[in-house]
């Protein structure tokens, strides 16, 4: 199965940008990275994708490592509304299945 | 609407009774997946269905069924509830191809 490993934690001052970092080192080819966020009591809420490019849209940016085996999630300036926890998830590229780690808690400073 | 809407919201039942939770969307994707939360913990894979016809288990199937009933139902049952399904109980859909999910809010399910 495709693994991620992120912190358990970080904490950013409000309005500052936010790197959160993911390693996925036994991510296949055909594997894409996806980013959502939770906040208590919600469901998961997408956030961005990608394959192999650095992505942005209106939420955060993606930046990919050239051998892809690492990614970072960044929220160019933090809200407290962006305290929430980040899961970094690898969609298979053969089955189309997420497989979630435990996530990183944000949590974002006044 | 919200696209995915999960029900009951909050249920407790007692050990050995089965119980379905119900999931439908409005968005008319092919693709529905039930995962299961515990506390501190990410989501883990039940089952999931690319159409009307294809049921698949996903990472912990042991102890859960589900019916797709139609394109935009999906339920997921409990045959004989038991206290470590304890847990909160998320319904995502998703289109073909590589996007996201969209999930709904979620079933808090207590076992006593």
């Amino acid at each position: 199965d495709a693994k991620t490993t992120q912190p358990n934690s970080m904490e950013s001052n409000e309005e500052e940008p936010v790197h959160l970092p993911c390693n996925h080192s036994t991510i296949s080819g055909t594997d894409y990275i996806h980013w959502y966020r939770q906040l208590p009591s919600q469901g998961p809420e997408y956030v961005i994708h990608g394959l192999t490019s650095n992505v942005n849209n209106r939420m955060a940016s993606l930046a990919i490592a050239e051998d892809r085996k690492s990614s970072t999630l960044i929220l160019h300036r933090a809200t407290l509304r962006d305290a929430a926890v980040y899961y970094c998830i690898l969609r298979e590229g053969a089955t189309n299945k997420f497989y979630f780690g435990s996530g990183t808690k944000l949590n974002v400073k006044p | 609407d919200a696209d995915v809407t999960q029900t009951p919201r909050n249920r407790i039942t007692k050990t050995g009774k089965r119980i379905m939770l119900e999931c439908s969307q409005t968005k008319g994707h092919d693709r529905m997946y039930w995962y299961r939360q515990d506390p501190g913990l990410g989501l883990r894979l039940i089952y999931y269905s690319f159409d009307v016809k294809d049921i698949n288990k996903g990472e912990i199937s042991d102890g859960y069924s589900v019916s797709r009933q139609a394109q935009a139902k999906f339920s997921l049952s409990l045959e004989s509830a038991i206290p470590n399904q304890t847990a909160l109980y998320f319904c995502a859909i998703s289109g073909q191809g590589f996007g996201g999910y969209t999930f709904g809010s979620g079933t808090r399910l207590t076992v006593v």
